[in-house]
């Protein structure tokens, strides 16, 4: 199955500040998908990337909010934008694996101040 | 209506035990697939199982196995010989086929259910 490589591992970061997280796959993968777990709460879908069209989004989540890069099949950034406390969330990036299930990168902890 | 029910927040078994995590599933797809994920306390998602809709038997992977009741739509995991290394929060989670969600192969989890193996 992929590896994922997710980074940052963990970040501390300013409000009205943005972060970039990045997934990079050790093999081409068609989509990659952006989910927020929320403290204590599940996992809930951000969008969908696929190479060379746009990211599509989920109900709630915006564009300008969380704008995603997708330049090859294996490579997708996360940016969170102008955050608020309530952006204090894992994220975490996963792939379809294609033998069965999908695979997720280790994880952003992020802690918005 | 939720598609994914995991009516259990939070379960204890005794080391060596076996437990049942219970997930229920709501789709109109007669094409999906189920998964069960291991979340420990460091935040990464571990792939446990997998099942799929028109799979015949029941899955099973080590001491994890499927109980899929497709008539009643659910799809338990069975964890046997409970170890101490296994207490972490427990999601299920659901495919449906491209044509209904319109994106493709993404999955919906449910609430996750917190499991803590005592000695």
């Amino acid at each position: 199955s992929a590896v994922i490589s997710q980074k940052p591992s963990r970040d501390i970061c300013q409000r009205g500040t943005s972060l970039t997280i990045q997934c990079q796959v050790d093999s081409q993968v068609t989509m990659m998908f952006w989910y927020r777990q929320q403290p204590g709460q599940s996992l809930t879908l951000i969008a969908t990337a696929n190479q060379g069209s746009e990211a599509t989004y989920e109900s709630g989540f915006v564009i300008d909010k969380f704008p995603i890069s997708r330049p090859n099949l294996t490579f997708s950034t996360l940016t969170v934008s102008n955050m608020s406390p309530e952006d204090s969330s894992i994220y975490l990036c996963s792939v379809d694996s294609l033998d069965g299930g999908y695979t997720f990168g280790s994880g952003t902890r992020l802690t918005v101040v | 209506a939720q598609k994914i029910t995991q009516t259990q927040p939070g379960m204890f078994v005794q080391e060596k035990e076996a437990v049942t995590l219970d997930c229920t599933y709501d789709t109109s797809d007669p094409s999906y697939g189920l998964f069960w994920y291991k979340q420990p306390s460091s935040g990464e998602m571990i792939f446990l199982i997998y099942q799929g809709s028109y799979d015949q038997q029941n899955a099973t992977e080590g001491r994890y196995s499927l109980n899929f009741q497709k008539a009643r739509k659910s799809a338990n995991l069975v964890i046997s010989a409970s170890q101490l290394g296994d207490s972490a929060m427990y999601f299920c989670a659901m495919r449906e086929a491209w044509i209904l969600t319109g994106g493709g192969n993404k999955l919906t989890f449910g609430t996750g259910t917190q499991l803590k193996v005592e000695l």
